[in-house]
């Protein structure tokens, strides 16, 4: 079962940020957090990573609390294109299974 | 950029067929997994595939399912005999390290008629 809590749905005007809460309150001292999205039907796709520290790259920001126990996927300047679910997973970073446990993520919805 | 490819996009396929669903992984990567979406469900694991064997399968890999890489770019999921409850998007996936951020394909979409 999924280790993560997503609220099921959300929204957000097209040119917004769009932030994604997940709460992961059992996470241990060596787990990720990743986050993947999916586009329609189309494969997950990868956003990031991170295991304490905020992390930034080109598609999004993912805020950390210091106690580990949520974080937050930023999107900084939503678009339609950014609508899909979104997928909070966690798992060490070598951990021996290597599968992703997905859940039923966030169905955000960019309005124009 | 490089991508994970899947043919075909479609499959349709009679109950009871062999169906054999294709997938060539980003080319450096060494860690190879299948996944399946029942329409209007989550995303399953099925297996892992590591250094041509299998290193992890969930109880929906049953003996009706196997996996091979054939030579040094494909990766194949075969299903034996194809039951109705089979259809589904198939996603096969890559990574480059053991645990590290996967890379999916866009699918190929089996239908079992």
């Amino acid at each position: 079962d999924a280790k993560t809590t997503q609220p099921p749905s959300m929204d957000c005007a097209e040119g917004r940020a769009a932030n994604l809460p997940c709460n992961h309150s059992t996470i241990s001292g060596n787990e990720y957090v990743y986050w993947y999205r999916q586009i329609h039907s189309q494969g997950p796709q990868y956003i990031i990573h991170g295991l304490k520290n905020n992390e930034t790259n080109e598609m999004a920001s993912l805020i950390i609390t210091e106690d580990r126990k949520s974080s937050t996927l930023i999107l900084p300047h939503a678009t339609l294109r950014d609508t899909a679910v979104y997928y909070c997973i966690v798992r060490g970073r070598m951990d021996s299974s290597y599968k992703l446990i997905f859940g039923s993520g966030t169905r955000l919805l960019v309005r124009p | 950029e490089p991508e994970v490819t899947q043919t075909p996009s479609h499959q349709v396929t009679q109950m009871g067929q062999e169906v054999i669903l294709r997938c060539v992984p980003i080319s450096n990567h060494l860690y190879f997994y299948w996944y399946r979406q029942i329409l209007g469900q989550k995303v399953e694991f099925l297996v892992s595939f590591y250094n041509n064997e299998i290193s992890e399968k969930s109880e929906i890999f049953d003996d009706q399912f196997s996996v091979e890489r054939p030579d040094g770019s494909n990766f194949t999921l075969k299903i034996r005999s194809t039951k109705l409850e089979d259809s589904a998007m198939y996603f096969c996936a890559s990574s480059s390290l053991r645990g590290g951020e996967a890379f999916f394909g866009q699918g190929t979409r089996l239908t079992v008629v």
